[in-house]
């Protein structure tokens, strides 16, 4: 069974750091893709960043760019989101999804995680 | 304002059929694969269908989905009210180089 699970969210005041984590089971972590994507409250999904099966190849929403940085671990098939000089715009669920591999794209999405941005 | 574009709502009674529209560009639903996504109040989203109309399994079969062109499109028939929730479609875009996301179609089983 495909399980995705997010922790290491909070809250945080404006400009502070949070680290949030993903780990998977169930499926081979290194031959996926791996999306983060989050929810303001009311709001729709967006996408906040991408990295490739390897880790070598990775993209920002424009919104996060100089300020996140998304990593995996394939050993401990772990995806993690460093996030730094956090905005109160940066509030929200912050969903691990599974992306592509290279036969199809089956996504998969975890329960989330809240990080609230507030003083 | 999101990339891909979704009506805001859709409604239908029990028993009927509801198609929800996606529409896109050529960076992206043209040339990758369309992914649907459930979300109920409260919850996570769900993926319904993925690679333009394959189900995972678990998703009945009287949920589909369809791609042509630029537009896709995502049907229910037999509509229950525990489909009563938003609707997302979702593609990569190779010119944002990001996955993009339609607005959500809140559906109401009447």
């Amino acid at each position: 069974e495909v399980q995705v699970v997010e922790s290491g969210g909070g809250s945080v005041q404006p400009g502070g750091s949070l680290r949030v984590s993903c780990a998977v089971s169930g499926f081979i972590f290194s031959s996926y893709e791996m999306n983060w994507v989050r929810q303001a409250p009311g709001k729709g999904l967006v996408w906040v960043s991408y990295i490739s099966y390897s880790g070598s190849t990775k993209y920002y929403a424009d919104s996060v760019k100089g300020r996140f940085a998304i990593s995996r671990d394939n050993a401990k098939n772990s995806l993690y989101l460093q996030m730094n000089s956090l905005r109160a715009d940066d509030t929200g669920v912050y969903y691990c999804a599974r992306g592509c591999s290279s036969d199809s794209c089956d996504v998969y999405w975890g329960q989330g995680t809240l990080v609230t941005v507030s003083s | 304002q999101s990339v891909l574009t979704q009506p805001p709502s859709v409604s239908a009674a029990p028993g009927q059929r509801v198609a929800i529209s996606c529409s896109g560009t050529s960076s992206n639903v043209g040339d990758n694969y369309v992914s649907w996504h459930q979300q109920l109040p409260g919850a996570a989203p769900k993926v319904l269908i993925y690679d333009n109309y394959k189900r995972l399994p678990g998703i009945p079969d009287r949920i589909s989905g369809s791609k042509s062109g630029t537009s896709a499109t995502l049907a229910i028939t037999g509509l229950q009210t525990g489909d009563d929730a938003v609707y997302y479609c979702g593609a990569w875009d190779n010119n944002l180089n990001g996955w993009v996301f339609g607005g959500g179609t809140k559906l109401t089983v009447l």
